[in-house]
């Protein structure tokens, strides 16, 4: 058990229609990161957030949005779905952004993920 | 980040140490070599992570070589729930990025 909490655990949805997927990080942890992972793209990074704010995007589209709320927990907007957003969605967390030397040695915890399914 | 090359699928019986290998030729000085694992469509786990030297966890020993072009987990007495697929990560170490970039990784099947 990675202490990375994730709900829910299944969902299935219609086409057109909108998800929010929650995550909730390790205790004391600051960053979150959200990742897809579909069959034919593999593990795909999409946004990170650090306490509360945006910290860096990656392949995300544009009807997806994310936020960290106060108590830092993350939520994943999904909408207009498509068939082809049918995919696992893994949460991660790391504590705050410790340097060593200068450089980041974060580790990534990741949670069990949410199994969605676009019919 | 530095590419990585892992070859697709390895076998290793129970009970031996099972050796999975990982290419990283163009690594930079301030890269980390991270290893995960997932076991059939669960979160990625962590397993362990180095620089230079080499590292030992309760889980793995990660050896990586005096160049750092290339690094192999060694999961020293194999067993069936270490069925799994393995990725090793090269990782930009800086503020601003943190993200991981996962390969194709390493499908290990442990044979009883």
């Amino acid at each position: 058990d990675s202490g990375v909490t994730q709900t829910p655990k299944h969902l299935i949805t219609a086409t057109g229609q909108r998800v929010t997927l929650r995550c909730s990080p390790r205790s004391g942890d600051l960053s979150v990161y959200w990742y897809q992972q579909s069959l034919d793209q593999g593990l795909q990074f999409l946004i990170q957030y650090y306490n509360g704010e945006e910290r860096a995007k990656g392949n995300i589209l544009e009807r997806f949005s994310a936020q960290q709320f106060p108590d830092l927990h993350s939520e994943l907007n999904l909408s207009s779905l498509e068939l082809g957003d049918s995919a696992l969605y893994f949460c991660a967390s790391s504590p705050k952004q410790g340097t060593s030397g200068g450089y980041s040695t974060d580790t990534q915890y990741f949670g069990p993920g949410t199994r969605l399914t676009v019919l | 980040d530095a590419k990585t090359t892992q070859p697709p699928s390895m076998d290793c019986a129970e009970g031996r140490a099972a050796n999975l290998p990982c290419n990283h030729s163009t690594i930079s000085g301030n890269e980390y070599v991270y290893w995960y694992r997932q076991i059939h469509s669960q979160g990625p786990q962590y397993i362990i992570h180095g620089l230079k030297n080499n590292e030992t966890n309760e889980m793995a020993s990660l050896i990586i070589t005096e160049d750092r072009k290339s690094s192999t987990l060694i999961l020293p007495h194999a067993t069936l729930r270490d069925t799994a697929v393995y990725y090793c990560i090269v990782r930009v170490a800086n503020q601003g990025a943190q993200k991981l970039v996962f390969g194709q990784g390493t499908r290990l099947t442990i044979n009883p």
